[in-house]
């Protein structure tokens, strides 16, 4: 079993639906990144959040630190939010980074 | 201060021949990390650094490569006698005291052929 789990894997969507990108850890963590990453491209941080909710834009980000789940969310999607997002575990330990697997999301006009 | 340098962006080098790349993270970060991507699969850790201070590395990362931070800013990766496999981005990452302000690198494409 993986240490952080994505689903799903892939995701295609019409222009204007509501996403959710769900994320399940089993390590400790000092925090939980979301990323981003175009095709050929750099990774972006999007949030690093350790409690609560986080909100920048169109995009919200939450974590349960009892149930080891987060959840990364897009309102009014839109063909240009087409990318991977990935979920990321800080650990609580070294500060390592364990990487989810990716959820490639695609967005049609 | 503009973020996580990495350079080259892209690296073209023929089988067997040394390379090395440079990750200049941001100035007050005490932390600097190296991850690599293979194409279609997620960052893999491949070090890190705490100031000067080489704390962990992975076992993906075989007697070939090396990476030094000499004097807890810049650092430098140097794969020597590249093989194919070794072709993948390159990431670096740097960071206040474990969590703070984690910041990626652009990313060396390294290209063996």
């Amino acid at each position: 079993k993986n240490e952080v789990e994505q689903s799903p894997q892939n995701l295609t969507a019409q222009e204007g639906e509501f996403i959710t990108i769900n994320c399940s850890y089993s390590v400790g963590i000092s925090a939980l990144h979301w990323l981003q990453q175009h095709p050929g491209g750099g990774i972006v941080s999007l949030f690093m959040l350790s409690s609560g909710k986080k909100k920048h834009g169109r995009l919200i980000a939450t974590i349960n630190i009892q149930e080891k789940h987060s959840s990364l969310h897009i309102t009014a999607s839109h063909p240009r939010d087409s990318a991977v997002y990935i979920c990321a575990a800080l650990l609580d330990s070294n500060y390592q980074l364990i990487w989810g697997a990716g959820t490639k999301l695609i967005i049609k006009p | 201060d503009t973020g996580v340098s990495q350079d080259p962006r892209h690296k073209i080098t023929k089988r067997g021949q040394n390379v090395t790349f440079r990750c200049d993270p941001i100035s007050e970060h005490n932390r600097l990390y190296w991850y690599r991507q293979t194409l279609g699969q997620g960052p893999e850790f491949l070090t890190y650094f705490q100031n000067e201070a080489q704390l962990e590395k992975s076992r993906l990362l075989s007697d070939r490569f090396s990476a030094e931070r000499p004097k807890g800013s810049f650092s430098t990766l140097e794969i020597q006698r590249t093989e194919q496999g070794d072709s993948a981005m390159y990431l670096c990452a740097s960071s206040l005291w474990g969590a703070d302000g984690y910041t990626f690198g652009s990313g060396t494409r390294l290209t063996v052929v």
